[in-house]
């Protein structure tokens, strides 16, 4: 169980146009979702918890505008890459919190996004 | 704010020898300490989860100690296998909010 699934895998996109990535919790339903992004051989920092029903809250030098955040269900939450350019580019990482115990997050398998 | 160190930053390892990564911490106030491991291209496995008031997880040839008072954690796996090739992260769990703050990862080489 606890299976977090990311769609899509990978994307290539052109500047200036926005890209959606979903992530979705399998078997629970998650309050609480997490973004992260990760640059080559670095570790992953925190972008936004995302939680469901509510505005998504940032972490800090995140733009808002930029990275947009919906959680309208307790399965899915979405991150929209508003006019994607090349620094844009990176591997995207959700979590989902499994509600109670530990409040232990799963994490979806990744999104390569590739901006030309 | 919570800062986590991970040394090394990558290890190459004959087959058979014992793998030991280290994990410190700078706040000691934690819910718990995960251990993950990442493949390249690929998203986090959970290998381990220490809550703060445990003081050592064991699964297989995997042993995670915690020692929140001087802000360490330390993964052991044994008998080291070339499967066991991937990079190793530390994560930390606050007291208060569900944030998780990640080590900068170990890099691990198994050679046959």
């Amino acid at each position: 169980g606890a299976v977090v699934s990311q769609h899509p895998s990978r994307v290539i996109c052109k500047s200036g146009t926005s890209v959606k990535i979903e992530c979705r919790s399998l078997d629970f339903q998650a309050t609480t979702m997490f973004w992260y992004r990760q640059f080559p051989k670095q570790s992953l920092m925190l972008m936004a918890t995302s939680n469901e029903g509510s505005k998504a809250t940032y972490e800090q030098g995140v733009e808002k505008d930029k990275f947009l955040i919906n959680h309208a269900s307790l399965t899915l939450s979405t991150l929209t890459v508003t006019s994607a350019h090349p620094e844009d580019s990176s591997f995207y990482i959700c979590s989902a919190q499994y509600p109670g115990g530990y409040n232990e997050q799963f994490f979806g398998p990744g999104t390569r996004l590739t901006v030309l | 704010k919570q800062e986590v160190t991970q040394i090394p930053a990558a290890l190459s390892v004959p087959e058979g020898e014992n793998l030991v990564l280290n994990c410190s911490f700078t706040d000691s106030a934690i819910y718990n300490l995960q251990w993950f491991r990442q493949d390249p291209g690929k998203g986090l496995t959970s290998l381990l989860l220490i809550q703060s008031s445990q003081r050592e997880q064991t699964s297989g040839r995997l042993n995670a100690s915690l020692d929140k008072s001087s802000g360490r954690s330390t993964l052991y796996i044994a008998a080291s296998q070339p499967g066991d090739s991937a990079t190793y992260l530390c994560a930390v769990k606050e007291a208060a909010g569900n944030k998780l703050t990640f080590g900068g990862g170990t890099r691990v080489l198994v050679k046959p």
